[in-house]
């Protein structure tokens, strides 16, 4: 079946160090990927997506680009603020799922001013 | 413009009680979904109505039935409340495939 396997946290960095979270997944067919985060209190949201390979997603200065020669889809960004501690989800939805997602564990971020 | 909306927000049951978690969207989305979320388990799929008058089995169903009322409600019944049932549940929409719209989560705490 489908799975989705990201970095175990809890990740903690500097005010304008560079993240990089660790997403690594198996599917049948040729999934659509996604990083949702979501923030202390609050449901998930929507970060950035790519649905073909060598796709990169990007929003609100994350990065991430499919790789399907890797399985992966690592999430990245030059210089976090305080305001990006959240926890952050790896997730996939591939061709026979029926639009269910599949699920990370979660990665929490913290930084630290 | 609401979107996705969920009632309530925090709820305390004891061993054996019944509750409804209900759910709304205001997207005109088809799909909509029940996720629980436990520490160090992500999000599991309980329930998903693919359209109105659709329901299928998730991940973790067990103890839980669900209703789509109509396209935009979506509830979720718990018919003997468990002590493994605490959890936070999320509710969540989408239009066709890819993005879902997650709801701000209700907190449940049985005891």
């Amino acid at each position: 079946g489908d799975s989705v396997t990201q970095m175990e946290g809890p990740v903690t960095l500097s005010e304008e160090a560079f993240l990089t979270i660790n997403c690594t997944y198996t599917a049948t067919g040729y999934p659509s990927l996604f990083w949702y985060v979501q923030y202390p209190g609050e449901g998930l949201q929507l970060l950035l997506k790519a649905t073909k390979a060598d796709d990169k997603g990007s929003n609100k200065g994350f990065e991430a680009t499919y790789r399907k020669e890797t399985t992966s889809f690592h999430l990245e960004k030059g210089s976090v603020q305080v305001s990006d501690s959240a926890v952050y989800f790896c997730a996939l939805i591939s061709g026979g799922s029926n639009y269910k997602l599949t699920f990370g564990k979660g990665t929490l971020l913290t930084v630290n001013p | 413009n609401a979107g996705v909306t969920q009632t309530p927000k925090f709820q305390v049951l004891k061993t054996g009680q019944s509750m409804t978690l209900q759910c709304a969207q205001d997207m005109n989305h088809n799909s909509m979904y029940w996720y629980r979320q436990d520490p160090g388990m992500g999000l599991r799929l309980i329930y998903y109505s693919a359209s109105e008058g659709t329901t299928d089995k998730g991940e973790v169903p067990n103890g839980y039935n669900v209703s789509r009322l109509n396209k935009r409600e979506f509830s979720l019944r718990l018919e003997s409340a468990a002590p493994s049932q605490t959890s936070v549940y999320f509710c969540a929409s989408s239009a066709a495939v890819e993005t879902q719209y997650f709801g701000p989560g209700t907190r449940l705490l049985v005891l």
